[in-house]
């Protein structure tokens, strides 16, 4: 069936570093992948997407890239700051019928002060 | 309105106790989907609706496991007889179209304890 794994499951960083969260999926046929940032009780929220046919995006200091070949997608995030500390998941959208989202299993990242 | 808006925030329920979770999507939002958070884990998909048409329900995990959405637009998942496994984050999310322009806004969600 449709799968999405990522990695790292944690990741700590010291603030200014780069953090890179990894993903692939295995639905050849997914054309559309978000992710979102989820702070502790509340709601995901989208911070980036990107489309099959980019290979890749950037939103200041948040960038995705996307291998098609290899059914992978990468977020980025440069110069980080204590308030990007949250759980990040990237998603896979379906293209048959509902476009529902496969997500990963998350990444925990924390901006160390 | 602004948001998606889900009540309640907090639910306990006994064991075997039925239970309601209500959705309110963004105003003229055609798609609406129900997912389910384990702590820890990524959401899953449990259903999505078109309007009011149910057209995919292939992630509620039992036939205790009901969501309607007779007008199109406040939604409702309805657990019956809950039972431990059951406790999670409802998440319900909206979108204005089916089509890949769309992204999803969701919900802060229903917190289920089942005790």
């Amino acid at each position: 069936g449709e799968n999405v794994e990522q990695h790292p499951s944690t990741l700590s960083v010291q603030e200014g570093d780069s953090a890179v969260i990894k993903c692939t999926y295995s639905d050849s046929a997914s054309n559309y992948f978000p992710w979102y940032k989820q702070e502790l009780g509340k709601r995901p929220q989208l911070i980036i997407d990107i489309r099959s046919n980019v290979g890749e995006k950037k939103d200041q200091r948040i960038a995705v890239t996307l291998n098609k070949t290899a059914k992978h997608f990468s977020l980025h995030i440069t110069e980080t700051q204590p308030e990007d500390s949250a759980v990040y998941f990237c998603a896979a959208r379906t293209t048959s019928g509902t476009y529902k989202y496969i997500f990963g299993t998350g990444t925990r990242l924390k901006v160390l002060a | 309105g602004a948001g998606v808006s889900q009540s309640p925030r907090y639910k306990v329920a006994k064991r075997g106790q039925d239970v309601a979770l209500r959705c309110d999507p963004i105003s003229g939002h055609v798609s609406l989907f129900w997912y389910q958070q384990a702590l820890g884990q990524g959401p899953e998909f449990l259903t999505y609706f078109q309007n009011e048409a149910q057209l995919d329900k292939s992630g509620l995990p039992s036939d205790r496991f009901f969501a309607e959405r007779p007008e199109g637009s406040v939604s409702t998942l309805k657990i019956q007889r809950t039972q431990q496994e059951d406790s999670a984050v409802y998440l319900c999310a909206s979108s204005s179209g089916a089509q890949l322009n769309y992204g999803y806004t969701f919900g802060s969600g229903t917190r289920l304890t089942v005790v």
